[in-house]
């Protein structure tokens, strides 16, 4: 079956840095993405990465690894507007979405 | 540039009603797709849209959900009747393959409570 493992929630300090976990295992791979929930909210994009390597966007960042079925959000400089859901998401074969759970981030003065 | 508009944002029905939601996608984005979230969950794809054709529609419920897409544009979600279960989210999202990453961008959502 196809699943992506994510934590379920993170803790971390404003200012600080953190890294979110997401490994798959989907039938095929067209590209892994990065979106922000917050609560009560729709899911908004971040990133996209279809080959192996580091996409920098801004405070973002983001990581891929194909041979390992490996990816990580990087955030830094937190602010307490980062506290939200960060989903994982890989697009299979069939070009259909396959979502994680969400990794729930606290953001601590 | 507009985004995706949904309606209602907020539903609260009673077991064996029905309910329909409505959506339009950006313009000039051929995809439509609808979701359903749970709390604490990924959304989880109900049916997929190419233009007024549903191409993945293997995990809409379909002896209480059905969907339509008449002229390719706007999309309208029906549950009849609904149960307890259906309490969700239901997230509608657009995307364009003019777009690097093809990625979709979501509308507000509608919040649908069963009672």
């Amino acid at each position: 079956g196809q699943n992506i493992d994510q934590p379920t929630e993170m803790t971390a300090t404003e200012g600080a840095i953190v890294q979110i976990n997401c490994t798959y295992q989907t039938s095929g791979f067209n590209g892994l993405f990065w979106y922000q929930q917050h609560a009560g909210e729709a899911p908004t994009f971040l990133s996209y990465n279809v080959l192996d390597g580091l996409e920098e966007k801004g405070r973002f960042s983001s990581f891929l690894s194909r041979s390992k079925g490996y990816s990580y959000l990087l955030l830094k400089e937190l602010q307490m507007k980062d506290s939200a859901s960060y989903l994982c998401a890989v697009r299979d074969i069939n070009y259909q979405l396959i979502w994680g759970a969400g990794t729930k981030l606290i953001i601590k003065p | 540039e507009a985004g995706v508009v949904q309606s209602p944002r907020y539903k609260i029905i009673e077991k064996k009603q029905p309910v329909a939601f409505w959506c339009n996608p950006i313009s000039g984005h051929n995809t439509l797709y609808w979701y359903r979230q749970n709390l604490g969950q990924g959304p989880e794809l109900l049916i997929r849209y190419e233009n007024e054709e549903a191409v993945d529609d293997s995990q809409l419920p379909k002896d209480r959900f059905s969907a339509e897409r008449l002229k390719g544009v706007d999309s309208t979600l029906k549950i009849q009747p609904a149960e307890l279960g259906d309490s969700a989210v239901y997230l509608c999202a657009s995307s364009s393959p003019g777009t690097a990453a093809y990625e979709q961008y979501f509308g507000p959502g509608t919040r649908l409570t069963v009672t």
